[in-house]
């Protein structure tokens, strides 16, 4: 089934640990993104990648990182963890055409 | 930076009754889209509106896209219960990135 994978599903963290939030998809779109969902602030983008190879900077993109090897995958990187990154984590891909915006299934992240 | 507002924040109504969610941008927009989510899922996308006063309506949905390209609003008509949920616009000033608005909680009361 075409779609957006993202794992894990839940998790929950130490502090100052590392975590990486995996995102794939297997329609081929270029366009990546990756949002967090916070009660009363909507969704706020973090980072983003036009295509393969290039990424860009969002409104949140402080004690985060990505990477865009390949078109399918779109890694999002927590490289020592807080407890303000407590959020829902959503990654999106662009549909080529209509510029919709196709959500994975979200990532529940916990920092403790 | 680009900023999307939304208001209201929440919206409780009959069911039968019409709502109304509006979103405004800090700067002028090359298009605007409106996605809904359902209590627990992803945003799903509705519908992208792209020229100056541009109308669209999807069954009991009306959308508008304001002269300016600036504002925005999503018109439901009649008020189900299968209508709950968060309805976020989402802002495009031509490149890449999609700000999102903060969203309307919509509750309809059988």
């Amino acid at each position: 089934i075409a779609g957006i994978t993202q794992a894990p599903t839940s998790q929950i963290l130490a502090a100052g640990r590392r975590m990486t939030l995996r995102c794939t998809q297997d329609m081929r779109h270029n366009a990546m993104y990756w949002y967090r969902q916070d009660l009363g602030l909507g969704l706020r983008l973090i980072h983003y990648s036009n295509t393969a190879g290039t990424t860009g900077k969002g409104e949140v993109p402080d004690g985060y990182s990505v990477s865009r090897a390949n078109t399918d995958d779109f890694p999002l990187t927590l490289a020592s963890a807080v407890p303000s990154q407590t959020s829902v984590y959503f990654c999106a891909s662009r549909v080529q055409g209509t510029g919709e915006l196709f959500f994975g299934e979200g990532s529940r992240l916990t920092v403790l | 930076g680009q900023q999307v507002m939304q208001i209201p924040q929440y919206q409780h109504v009959q069911e039968g009754e019409d709502f109304t969610t509006y979103c405004n941008s800090s700067t002028t927009l090359s298009n605007i889209q409106w996605y809904k989510q359902r209590p627990g899922g992803h945003p799903v996308f509705l519908i992208q509106l792209v020229k100056s006063g541009e109308v669209k309506k999807q069954k009991r949905l009306t959308f508008q896209f304001g002269e300016a390209k600036k504002n925005s609003s999503l018109h439901i008509t009649a008020t189900q219960t299968t209508d709950v949920g968060t309805y976020f616009c989402a802002g495009n000033s031509g490149t890449y990135k999609y700000i999102f608005g903060t969203g309307t909680r919509l509750k309809v009361l059988a």
